[in-house]
């Protein structure tokens, strides 16, 4: 089946622990992101990669960090500098068509849930 | 002034309901507009896309008015599983790659 997978669904998180949140997808997709949702909160982008090799920051990047060595893959690393990490993390892709609006939908997987301990 | 702004709710509604729901943006010059489906603890899913004209997808219509800057999500006939918050979906400005999210419209329906 093609999509976009998550793992791991949860995840814990120690005082000064550096955690990775991995991200693949078979659909073929150029462009990937990161997002996190907090209680009651709209997404909020994280990073996002128009193709391999690039990504550029987004909103709320500090205390995070991404790769993008292949088209499938966008692993976002949540680092010991992200001092309030507790929220549901989101991957999501679309196909690469700058500038054409509608057609540039994002499709998501189901979530991280990161915790702290 | 939020970029994306819904009204929270909750609208509870009975089954066979009609219920509607408005989003206003900030930016006249937004491109890209759609409607996202939440349910609880899992990932948003594509409603639908909100065209100029207005576009209907069965029990579900969504209308764009660029003067006012809002768009709506109309659905008819609830059903119980249309329990869910929606999203509210807009581009932003600067770059068709990022989309900006409302923080949702949670509809209830009840038997």
């Amino acid at each position: 089946d093609g999509g976009i997978t998550q793992s791991p669904k949860y995840l814990f998180r120690k005082e000064g622990q550096n955690v990775t949140l991995s991200c693949e997808q078979n659909l073929n997709h150029d462009a990937m992101y990161w997002y996190r949702q907090d209680p009651g909160q709209g997404l909020r982008l994280i990073y996002y990669s128009q193709i391999v090799n690039d990504f550029q920051k987004g909103d709320i990047a500090e205390g995070y960090s991404v790769s993008r060595e292949k088209k499938e893959s966008f692993p976002l690393t949540v680092t010991s500098a992200q001092k309030n990490p507790t929220a549901f993390y989101l991957c999501a892709s679309s196909i690469d068509i700058a500038g054409q609006g509608n057609k540039n939908i994002q499709y998501f997987g189901a979530g991280t849930r990161l915790s702290v301990l | 002034r939020k970029e994306v702004e819904q009204d929270p709710g909750p609208f509870n509604v009975p089954e066979g309901a009609t219920v509607a729901f408005n989003c206003t943006y900030s930016n006249s010059a937004s491109q890209s507009f759609f409607w996202y489906r939440q349910d609880c603890r899992k990932e948003p899913k594509l409603l639908m896309s909100v065209y100029s004209s207005g576009n209907e997808d069965g029990r579900f219509t969504a209308q764009l008015n660029r003067a006012s800057q809002y768009i709506s999500l109309l659905i008819r006939d609830s059903k119980l599983s249309d329990s869910a918050t929606y999203l509210c979906v807009v581009n932003k400005v600067d770059s068709s790659y990022k989309l900006i999210f409302g923080s949702g419209t949670r509809l209830l329906v009840r038997p």
